[in-house]
C-alpha cells in the first residue's frame, strides 16, 4: 500500500514550457486535491476532484488545468510555466465517507518541487 | 471559505504541554475542525479532528468550546521531534474544497 505518490519529485522548467504532474493513490479514495506551498506559507488549494471525470477550481486555479480520467489518478498541468509558479506542489486524497475512522482525513503525497526559470 | 487564524510561532521545552489555538469565527454548521502536522520537505500529516467538545487520540487532544469559534490543539509532554508546523483546517466533510489551510504555527521544542 503506497498511499499517495507523486511524479516527478523535482523539475526545472524554463518560462513558457509546459509539464504535467502526476498524482496516484491506491486507497480507492473519491476525493483528490492539488495544493501549492510557497516558502514559509501555508498550502493553497489549486483544483480538486470529488470523483472520476469531475474537477473543480480551488483558491488559486489560474495557470493550471487538471484531469481525473481514472479514479486513482489526478493530473495537474501547466500549459505555459511562469516564474510565479515556482513552488512545492502537494497532492492529497481522502474518502468521501461521512463518518467512521479516517473520515475527513486527507492523505498527502511527498510533494513535487518545481522551479521555473 | 472558512478562514483561520493561528499564532505564527511558539517555543516550548521538552516535557512540557503545548496548546495551540486556532480562531475560526465564520465556521459553518457542518464544518469539522482538523489539525495537521508538517515537517520540512514533507507533506502534512493528519493529527486529529473534531466537531465539538473534546476529542483525544494517542498523540493529541482537541478542545472545542460550545460556540465553535475557536479550537485548541493540546500536545502533552512534547519532545524535540514535535518541532514542526501545525495547521488548523476548518471545513471539508461533505463540502470538499471549501476549506483553506492558514499559514500555520511553527512550534519549536528546545532541549
Amino acid at each position: 500500500n503506497a498511499g499517495v505518490t507523486q511524479t516527478p519529485k523535482f523539475r526545472v522548467l524554463k518560462t513558457g514550457q509546459s509539464m504535467t504532474l502526476l498524482c496516484a493513490q491506491d486507497m480507492n479514495h473519491e476525493y483528490m486535491y492539488w495544493y501549492r506551498q510557497d516558502p514559509g506559507m501555508g498550502l493553497r488549494l489549486i483544483h480538486y476532484s470529488v470523483g472520476e471525470g469531475t474537477t473543480a477550481k480551488g483558491e488559486v486555479p489560474d495557470g493550471y488545468n487538471v484531469s481525473r480520467l481514472k479514479k486513482q489518478n489526478f493530473l495537474l498541468g501547466l500549459e505555459s510555466a511562469a516564474p510565479s509558479q515556482t513552488s512545492v506542489y502537494f497532492c492529497a486524497s481522502r474518502t468521501s465517507r461521512v463518518s467512521g475512522r479516517g473520515y475527513n482525513e486527507q492523505f498527502f503525497g511527498p510533494g513535487t518541487r518545481l522551479t521555473v526559470l | 471559505l472558512a478562514k483561520t487564524t493561528q499564532p505564527i510561532s511558539m517555543d516550548s521545552y521538552e516535557g512540557q504541554e503545548v496548546n495551540i489555538t486556532c480562531s475560526h469565527n465564520n465556521i459553518a454548521t457542518n464544518d469539522y475542525i482538523t489539525w495537521y502536522q508538517q515537517f520540512p520537505s514533507q507533506g502534512p500529516r493528519f493529527i486529529i479532528q473534531g466537531y465539538k467538545t473534546k476529542v483525544t487520540n494517542e498523540v493529541a487532544s482537541l478542545f472545542i468550546p460550545a460556540d465553535r469559534k475557536s479550537s485548541t490543539l493540546s500536545l502533552p509532554r512534547v519532545s524535540l521531534s514535535d518541532t514542526a508546523v501545525y495547521y488548523c483546517l476548518v471545513g471539508e466533510g461533505t463540502n470538499a474544497g471549501k476549506s483553506t489551510f492558514g499559514d500555520g504555527t511553527t512550534l519549536t521544542v528546545k532541549p
